[in-house]
């Protein structure tokens, strides 16, 4: 079965500090990754994607993610951490069974102390 | 501006009753879905549709339905059969391709409250 999974319920980080915040993945053929964050009380929001390409990707807000797929791992890193970077972060796959489908996984909270 | 609306943003249900939380996108998306969010707890897939007058259901579809009678709207109506109805509720919509996805967009949710 095609699943993603994030390790961590919490990661904290002082601010200034570089961030990961871990995901591994489980599909059959090619994966296609996204990374999503969410704040409080709000939607996700789309923070970068891995099609094919280059192994490291970079998105919105600083963050970067980097394709691993002898460790089927796609974690987010940020080299200097920001307060308002405290929030719920989503790693998910593409379910290669639909054209349109992304499992998720089961988030990790993400807070950076001043 | 192009997005996806949700509403309302709290909406509050006595036992026993239907409600209906309504998605719209102007982003001319396909595919719409509908999540459920429980706090401290990751997204669970209700409903998805990728085509009007078609839909399917996800993971965790009992005590809901949809409808897509226009490609725009896709509302959800959380009705009696739900025990447990109190929830963060999330409608995303996207394109739909076999060579790649766009990701998601999400609305900022309705919050879902049982009295």
């Amino acid at each position: 079965a095609q699943s993603v999974a994030q390790p961590e319920d919490q990661v904290n980080v002082a601010e200034g500090n570089p961030l990961t915040v871990k995901c591994t993945y489980s599909v059959s053929g090619n994966p296609y990754l996204f990374w999503y964050v969410q704040y409080p009380n709000r939607g996700l929001q789309f923070l970068l994607k891995y099609i094919t390409g280059d192994n490291l990707v970079k998105g919105s807000y600083g963050f970067e993610a980097e394709f691993n797929k002898s460790q089927t791992s796609f974690h987010l890193k940020k080299p200097s951490a920001l307060v308002s970077d405290s929030a719920l972060y989503f790693c998910a796959v593409r379910d290669p069974s639909s054209a349109s489908k992304i499992i998720f996984g089961s988030g990790t909270r993400l807070s950076i102390r001043p | 501006d192009g997005g996806i609306t949700q509403s309302p943003k709290y909406l509050f249900r006595k036992e026993g009753q239907n409600v209906t939380l309504s998605c719209e996108q102007n982003l001319n998306h396909d595919a719409m879905y509908w999540y459920r969010q429980d706090p401290g707890q990751g997204l669970r897939l209700i409903y998805y549709s990728q085509i009007v007058n078609d839909f399917q259901k996800g993971d965790i579809a009992e005590g809901y339905s949809v409808s897509r009678e226009k490609k725009e709207s896709f509302p959800l109506t959380v009705t009696s059969a739900q025990k447990n109805p109190t929830a963060f509720y999330l409608c995303a919509s996207s394109i739909v391709s076999d060579t790649g996805l766009s990701g998601y967009t999400f609305g900022s949710g309705t919050r879902l409250t049982v009295v």
